[in-house]
């Protein structure tokens, strides 16, 4: 079936650990994008891609990297992570054109101890 | 600075209709989005407005008028599975992405 998938789907790590969140999409979409949801607040860019190779900060980027290095694949990374790295976080994607739809992954729950 | 508003839930019986509200302020307009989010799911895109006026699509409608920065979806006849968060999101001048944070609509039986 093709779309996007996440893993893990739920991870608990203590602080200061490093933790890589791992995205794959199978549409051959050019642009994809790492969001963090938290309750109360809208949905946060962290950091997107518009075409392998080249990757951009979102309005929270701070304590994440991400790669592209190829079409498919698009891991963020949380180098040393924080309590409030504590998210859910969705992996998109965009086939880009007039409409630009998302096409989101399952979502990964991460908690920060 | 950028902003979305929405109510943050809504309660609504079978085979009502309800109105969910969006108001933005944005750098620029580039359309106006609507996804479905059920709890603990991933978001899924509903409907897209970039001109002004009402798009149909089945139970769904979302009207848009950008003069007032306002936008909302309409759903008829619902039934329990339209229980879910209602996400309204704008495309700014840089095609970037602003998300309101969400209507939880509660249906009723």
């Amino acid at each position: 079936i093709a779309g996007i998938t996440q893993a893990p789907t739920s991870q608990i790590l203590a602080a200061g650990r490093r933790m890589t969140l791992r995205c794959t999409q199978d549409m051959r979409h050019n642009a994809m994008y790492w969001y963090r949801q938290d309750l109360g607040l809208g949905l946060r860019l962290i950091h997107y891609s518009n075409t392998a190779g080249t990757t951009g900060k979102g309005e929270v980027p701070d304590g994440y990297s991400v790669s592209r290095a190829n079409t498919d694949d698009f891991p963020l990374t949380l180098a040393s992570a924080v309590p409030s790295q504590t998210s859910v976080y969705f992996c998109a994607s965009s086939q880009g054109g007039a409409t630009g739809e998302l096409f989101f992954g399952e979502g990964s729950r991460l908690t920060v101890l | 600075g950028q902003n979305i508003d929405q109510p943050t839930e809504m309660t609504a019986t079978e085979g009502a209709i309800v109105q969910i509200n969006c108001t933005y302020q944005t750098s620029g307009f580039n359309g106006l989005f609507w996804y479905q989010q059920h709890a603990g799911e991933a978001p899924t895109f509903l409907s897209y407005n970039v001109l002004d006026g009402l798009e149909e699509k089945g139970r769904f409608s979302s009207f848009l008028s950008r003069s007032k920065g306002y936008s909302y979806l309409l759903l008829k006849e619902l039934q329990m599975k339209d229980s879910a968060s209602y996400l309204c999101a704008v495309r700014d001048s840089n095609y970037q992405l602003i998300w309101g944070a969400g209507t939880k609509l509660i249906i009723k039986p």
